[in-house]
């Protein structure tokens, strides 16, 4: 079965880091390209960051310079270290898989999330 | 960035009912569009790809279609379990974006 296991998640202070985990299975993270979504509470689903199996990465103007994105092959699994948090990166943190076929695009699967709750 | 606005943010529909969704892009994304369906506590699931194509296991009162900036969801018959937040998404180019998300409430 082709899924994504989401990890890592938790409350933190303003200023903080935390670093979420992706275990996948059912196919190979480094031959794809993923993505991390996140919702924050009460809005919608907002992007944030893709390595590419090329190994180029892109982010979010949101989190551009804060968050870094990355993978172990080895462990099959993707990161997302977050650092110099701020409240309003409070949200559910997805991640998820970038299919291209049949002359589309679209993501999946996805994982449940991991809460990530910026607080003093 | 290419902004994709949904409307309504809120509909208020009953079960049997045919509902339209519309997600309109700030530039042409050729048919570069998904349709995701979530519910509460859960992951969002691709119901629709390429702007009309049915994911596998979705059911058939699910469709799509819409091309370059002008883009539609339609359920033709609402059942109990269809009530839930809908998004857009265009993979057209980074950042890929969301609509703004349809709440989908029984009447």
């Amino acid at each position: 079965e082709v899924q994504v296991v989401e990890s890592g998640g938790g409350l933190v202070q303003p200023g903080g880091s935390l670093r979420l985990s992706c275990a996948a299975s059912g196919f190979t993270v480094s031959s794809n390209d993923m993505s991390w979504v996140r919702r924050a509470p009460g809005k919608g689903l907002e992007w944030v960051s893709v390595i590419y199996s090329g190994d180029y990465k892109y982010y979010a103007d949101s989190v551009k310079g804060r968050f870094t994105i990355s993978r172990d092959n080895s462990k099959n699994t993707l990161y997302l270290q977050m650092n110099s948090l701020k409240t309003e990166d409070t949200a559910v943190y997805y991640c998820a898989r970038e299919v291209v076929a049949s002359g589309g695009r679209w993501f999946d699967p996805w994982g449940q999330g991991t809460l990530v709750i910026v607080s003093s | 960035d290419i902004q994709l606005t949904q409307s309504p943010s809120f509909l208020s529909a009953s079960v049997g009912d045919r509902v339209t969704i519309t997600c309109r892009a700030s530039q042409g994304i050729s048919s570069y569009l998904a349709w995701y369906q979530q519910k509460p506590g859960k992951a969002p699931k691709l119901l629709i790809y390429a702007a009309s194509t049915l994911q596998s296991g979705v059911p058939s009162r699910f469709s799509g279609s819409g091309s370059e900036t002008e883009f539609t969801l339609t359920i033709s018959s609402l059942q109990p379990e269809d009530f839930a937040t809908y998004y857009c998404q265009q993979l057209s180019s980074y950042p890929y974006t969301f609509g703004q998300g349809t709440k989908l409430e029984i009447k």
